[in-house]
Parts: C-alpha cells; structure tokens; sequence
C-alpha cells in the first residue's frame, strides 16, 4: 500500500537558519505529493504540491520538487522565521482521492 | 468565502455516550472526507463521502463508527459508545472533486472521552 516516511523531530533552527525535511515515499502508480502545515490548535493549511515527477511546489518561500528517481519529495526554505514553527506534514494521494500523511515533523525557530 | 466549518471544536464525552462531529464544507464543494489523528501520529484517513453517498469508508472501524453527507446540512461522524481510544483530533477535508484537487482542511473537533 502506499505510505510517506518524514524525519523525526523536532527540528530546532535559529531565525534565517536553512530548513530541510526530508520526505520519502512508496506508492504504485503516479502519485501526487503535498506538504501541509498545521499551527497549533489549528487544523491542517495546504503549503504546496507537485502533481508529476520534476514539479517543483513553491509557496511562502518553501519549495519542494517531485523526485521520481529517489521517491522523495524534500521541503525546503532558505531562511526560516520564529512564524514558520509549526507541524509539517508530507502526504501523496495515490488514486480515490484519500490522502495518505507522514508522521509530521515538529519544527522549532528560535531568535 | 468561509471555509471548511467544524462544530464542536471540542467534544467531552464519558465512555458508552455517543459522539456526533459536524462538518460543513466549503461553498461549491461536493467531495468531503473525514481523517483522524491521534496524539503523537499523523492523519489517517476514515471516510470519503458525496453527498447521499459514501464513496469510500477504508479507514472507518467496522463498529460504532459512521459516517453521512445527507442532501442537505452538514456532514455528520458519528461515534457510538465510545471508549478511551477515541480520544483523537478529527479533521474534516473538502473538495471540489476531481482526482488530487486540493483538499481543505476544517480545524477539528477534539475529542476526549474520560
């Protein structure tokens, strides 16, 4: 079946720090791929999505491309704010419309 | 242009009472879809519903648990008797409809059951 491995956290990162969280995934087929950001207390914000291998995402400064060859699709933000501290999750959606989420990676920006 | 509505935002149940979580989705949306999280662990996904239909209920238990998007009004989650194992944040998703069309996210309804 299909299934989405993300790198444990937390991430604690100072202010302007380079951020990557690795996301890794198994599915059949042609998926498409997706990072959302929860802030606490709060339910789930779609942050970007690619939808064919080599799309890359890009929103608020994060970007993530859709790598077929390694399975992976790594968000990534050159310089990271104490407002980016957040939940984030990885997820495909491999057919039938039913998202399939990573654990969430816990991310820390401290000044 | 609201978007996806939760009712409860919390929930506080004794085990063996029912539990009904409310979801209305966001304007011109037909496509819902119902996950669940519990502590320390990301969505899963319970059910996928149009309306007057269940298009996919993979993810529901197969006791105590439904789930309905009637013609008119909100979708409804269900939980009868529940028990110390529901406890969880249950989100609510809509779409327009249409394979990977973005889904968008209600704030859940946590719920507790002592």
């Amino acid at each position: 079946g299909n299934s989405v491995t993300q790198m444990e956290g937390p991430v604690t990162l100072s202010e302007e720090a380079f951020l990557t969280i690795n996301c890794t995934y198994t599915a059949t087929g042609y998926p498409s791929l997706f990072w959302y950001v929860q802030y606490p207390g709060e339910g789930l914000q779609l942050l970007l999505k690619a939808t064919k291998a080599d799309d890359k995402g890009s929103n608020k400064g994060f970007e993530a491309t859709y790598r077929k060859e390694t399975t992976s699709f790594h968000l990534e933000k050159g310089s990271v704010q104490v407002s980016d501290s957040a939940v984030y999750f990885c997820a495909l959606e491999g057919g039938g419309n039913k998202l399939t989420f990573g654990t969430g990676t816990q991310l820390k920006v401290e000044l | 242009n609201a978007g996806v509505m939760q009712n409860p935002r919390h929930l506080v149940r004794r085990r063996g009472q029912e539990a009904r979580l409310r979801c209305s989705p966001m304007k011109g949306h037909s496509h819902v879809y119902w996950y669940r999280q519990l502590p320390e662990e990301g969505l899963k996904f319970m059910v996928y519903l149009q309306k007057e239909n269940i298009i996919d209920e993979s993810g529901m238990p197969k006791e105590r648990f439904s789930a309905e998007f009637p013609k008119e009004g909100p979708s409804i989650l269900r939980i009868q008797q529940v028990v110390r194992g529901d406890s969880a944040a249950y989100f609510c998703a809509s779409s327009p409809g249409g394979r990977a069309d973005t889904q968008y996210f209600g704030p859940g309804t946590r719920l507790t059951v002592l």
